[in-house]
This record gives structure tokens, C-alpha cells and sequence, in this order.
């Protein structure tokens, strides 16, 4: 089953903060985020693993609540790059390939 | 390194025809995967090919078949079109089988579109 992802689009201003849900309704295994800009491929951005663990790099990081079967990314300080539709894809066991949601439509405006 | 290539980047298709799309991974990368991308749907998953072998598949109809060769190459071939399969078809390469611990690299798709 699909994740869900909140909120569906978000518009910020420049050094603004943000913060995209993802929700399933099954254990989880792990979670990957990815970035994609229009007209162009998704992008990954990190793989969190069963265990409940936080990652980073840069301004932007993830958590991951195994308990919840939930994650979340966060996005500081936003620049005019971070524009663009990120997706989480979910993997249920191990071995399985990635179920992703329906995507968070991210606008960074100056 | 080059990244994940696929063929053709645009194609037009009626009704009834079959199409074959092409997928060439990262060298070294022997997992290919296939989603289909559209607006409404999002990324849904067709399935993934490891070392020649389908190791996981998504909930398409059989219309929808791949291989993959022993360069890890891969194809996707859909028969019968219909006019709902106009979509972004991504191929995305990785390390092992299945998601894990090993990131997707996407490539820039196949823009299919079925009149």
C-alpha cells in the first residue's frame, strides 16, 4: 500500500523551514527520500534503515520512527534549489522493492 | 561514470501497437528497476530485474513484461497499448535487489504517449 505523504505542496520563502511527513500503514523496513525537479529525474537524497535512526547532510536531514511507521524530512533554511517534488518510497521487508507516495510539490520563492 | 541511459526519450504510439524501451544502468549496477510515472498515479512499480532474474513485480497486467540481458541491460516491452499507459516510464539502477540499503539512480525516461 502507497504511503501517504503530507502536505500535498508547500511554498516558502527563502531561509524558511520545512518539514514533509511520511506515513504507512505497514512495518517498514526502510525508507529513501528523493528529490525531483521538473522535467528531470528523481534524485536520491538518503536511505534511513529499520532501527529508528536520523540522518543529515547539509541542510536537510530525515528521521525515522519505526514505532509510528512514519519519517519525516527536514529542510532548513531552504534555498532556491530545494525547489521541487519530493518523494519517500517505503520498503516493507527486506528485499522488496519501494512503494513511493504521492509526492510533496515544494516551492521556494526569494 | 555514466549514468542510467534509456531509449527513446520520446515515443508516439497508437492504440493496439506494442512498444519496446530500452534501459542501460550504471556500470557495475546489476538491479534495474521500472516505474511508471503519472500525474494522477504517481511513481508506481512495475517490477525488478536482478542478474537476469525478476525479483520483484508490481501490480501491472501482463501486457506489461521486461528482461534484462547479462550486461545487466534491461527492456520493457508493453503490447496492446492502451491509451491509459501514456506515462513517464523511469528505469532506475542500483547495487543489490531489492530497496535496502542501496539508492535508485533514475534515468531521465521514456515519454510514451498511446493516441
Amino acid at each position: 500500500q502507497q504511503p501517504v505523504q503530507s502536505p500535498q505542496a508547500v511554498i516558502l520563502r527563502e531561509g524558511e523551514d520545512a518539514v514533509i511527513n511520511c506515513s504507512s500503514s505497514k512495518a517498514l523496513y526502510s525508507v529513501h527520500w528523493y528529490r525531483q525537479k521538473h522535467g528531470e529525474a528523481p534524485v536520491f537524497l538518503m536511505i534511513l534503515l529499520k532501527g529508528g535512526e536520523q540522518k543529515g547532510h547539509d541542510k536537510i536531514s530525515a528521521s525515522f520512527n519505526e514505532k509510528k511507521q512514519q519519517s519525516s524530512l527536514y529542510l532548513t533554511a531552504s534555498q532556491l534549489s530545494y525547489s521541487g517534488t519530493y518523494f519517500c518510497g517505503t520498503e516493507t521487508d527486506a528485499g522488496n522493492m519501494l512503494t513511493f507516495g504521492g509526492g510533496t510539490r515544494l516551492m521556494v520563492k526569494p | 561514470k555514466a549514468g542510467v541511459t534509456q531509449t527513446p526519450r520520446y515515443l508516439i504510439k497508437t492504440r493496439g501497437q506494442q512498444v519496446t524501451l530500452s534501459c542501460s544502468p550504471i556500470s557495475g549496477h546489476r538491479s534495474v528497476s521500472w516505474y511508471q510515472q503519472t500525474p494522477g498515479q504517481g511513481l508506481q512499480f512495475l517490477f525488478e530485474y536482478f542478474s537476469e532474474t525478476q525479483r520483484n513485480k508490481g501490480n501491472f497486467p501482463g501486457r506489461f513484461s521486461g528482461r534484462q540481458f547479462s550486461n545487466s541491460r534491461s527492456e520493457m516491452n508493453v503490447s496492446t497499448l492502451e491509451l491509459g499507459d501514456s506515462a513517464l516510464y523511469l528505469c532506475a539502477s542500483s547495487l543489490g535487489w531489492g530497496a535496502g540499503n542501496s539508492p535508485l539512480h533514475f534515468g531521465n525516461g521514456t515519454r510514451l504517449t498511446v493516441t
